[in-house]
């Protein structure tokens, strides 16, 4: 099975603090995205990775950072936690060939910035 | 920039009766990919199904079925017989396929499909 694993489901942080979500996936996929899940707003793109040490700024990168140093790890940081970056946040890979063109998710992190 | 955009927020159906979201896109691009994915409760998303652009077919699976029309940048789903566990959040979904930066998986702001007993 296909597995997409998030470090943590459910994360609180006070403003200010450097925060790290980590995505590990085991498919070795070529892409791994981030987004954030907001209330009528969709999953909006964060940043994604093509490959190891590559990476393409998304929709809304302000205020992020992300770190790809193995193929199989992608980590979103936040540089300094605000609390409009409260949000559901997903992580997802997808293969590079036409054969593996379904993308998979981790469950998601919850984070609440206090 | 690509874009998807879906225009209903919400959908409500009876049981066993079809329903069909829709979605729109746009992209200078001749070769890519279209989804729809589904987010129950639970929060894990389920792809529901795939249309490649350069074939012509529509897709299908069991009772869900797409209509693409690349022209119109139009790409709907229709949902036959719905059923209760069919409840959920749907994901129109577009991504690009020349390799890189194109790879990029873009999501619209999805609907919300309610069903009726």
């Amino acid at each position: 099975d296909v597995k997409v694993t998030q470090s943590s489901r459910y994360l609180v942080k006070r403003t200010g603090e450097k925060v790290f979500l980590e995505c590990v996936q085991d498919m070795d996929h070529e892409n791994m995205f981030w987004y954030r899940q907001d209330p009528g707003l969709g999953l909006r793109l964060i940043y994604f990775s093509y490959d190891v040490k590559m990476k393409e700024k998304g929709d809304i990168p302000e205020g992020y950072s992300v770190s790809r140093e193995k193929k199989e790890r992608f980590s979103l940081i936040l540089e300094s936690a605000s609390t409009n970056q409260t949000s559901m946040y997903l992580c997802a890979s997808v293969g590079a060939d036409r054969m593996n063109t379904e993308a998979f998710f981790g469950q998601g992190t919850r984070l609440t910035v206090v | 920039a690509q874009t998807v955009t879906q225009s209903q927020p919400e959908m409500s159906v009876q049981e066993a009766e079809t329903v069909t979201l829709s979605c729109t896109y746009d992209t200078s691009e001749s070769d890519y990919y279209l989804f729809w994915y589904k987010q129950p409760p639970s929060r894990q998303m389920i792809l529901v199904i795939r249309q490649e652009a350069y074939k012509q077919q529509n897709a299908t699976e069991n009772r869900f079925s797409v209509n693409f029309q690349k022209a119109a940048k139009s790409f709907s789903l229709k949902i036959s017989d719905s059923q209760l566990g069919d409840a959920a959040m749907y994901f129109c979904a577009y991504r690009g396929w020349w390799g890189g930066a194109t790879n990029k998986l873009i999501f619209g702001t999805g609907t919300l499909l309610a069903v009726q007993p």
